[in-house]
């Protein structure tokens, strides 16, 4: 069983158009996060959720929206996309919000906009 | 602020020779901890190991093993007669008190590759 899983796994799209990456967890967490890593393979956090409360908005422009339906999901939908919005996107989940906590990543969202 | 630095960008290595890979860490704050991941080829991330920053006993796992310096602010970790399977880019990441929400830090990753 795939302990947190994302769809699609790649995603190739044109600019300007809208899409959505989706992120489930099974784990039981309380939290969740969206990662960005360049092609340099920098990773930097994006959002995160607590109980579907956003508690980190790491100034990403406002075309990236996060939603969160319930504990164990998280999706991404992008507005408007442009050539630098091509990336990998990890979700990430863990525990709680305590400093603590290890996060644990699902597979990674191959986006390529052309 | 947080900040991590992974000097090593590449380090490539023949197959059984061992390899540490350095970690440099800098944070205010009294209470935190670090963590290693690995990501193979095939791009998932996988946690290897978290240290608070009262520990700073060294850690083994197999052929892993983590040396963890608070006068250095050094966390590095060392693979043991390395196999073509540890090819892989390694990431040091903080997480303080300091940094709401949970924010994983990450350093630049160091690509390990292991050479038959």
């Amino acid at each position: 069983d795939t302990a947190v899983s994302q769809t699609p796994k790649y995603l190739v799209t044109q600019m300007g158009n809208d899409k959505s990456i989706k992120c489930e967890q099974n784990l039981g967490h309380d939290t969740m996060y969206w990662y960005k890593q360049d092609s340099k393979k920098f990773l930097k956090i994006m959002f995160s959720y607590n109980n579907k409360e956003l508690i980190i908005n790491e100034t990403v422009p406002n075309r990236f929206s996060p939603k969160s339906p319930d504990k164990a999901h998280l999706n991404l939908h992008i507005n408007s996309l442009e050539l630098g919005d091509s990336a990998v996107y990890f979700c990430a989940s863990s525990q709680g919000l305590g400093v603590q906590e290890t996060q644990y990543f699902g597979p990674g969202t191959r986006l390529l906009v052309l | 602020a947080q900040k991590v630095t992974q000097a090593q960008t590449e380090i490539s290595v023949v197959e059984k020779e061992d390899v540490t890979l350095d970690c440099v860490y800098e944070t205010r704050d009294t209470t935190y901890y670090l963590f290693w991941y690995k990501q193979p080829p095939s791009g998932e991330l996988v946690f290897l190991i978290r240290r608070n920053s009262f520990d700073e006993q060294n850690e083994i796992s197999g052929r892993y093993s983590w040396n963890f310096q608070k006068s250095t602010s050094s966390f590095n970790f060392t693979i043991t007669a390395s196999q073509v399977v540890d090819s892989a880019v390694y990431f040091c990441a903080l997480s303080d008190f300091k940094a709401a929400g949970n924010k994983l830090t990450f350093g630049g990753g160091t690509r390990v590759l292991v050479k038959p």
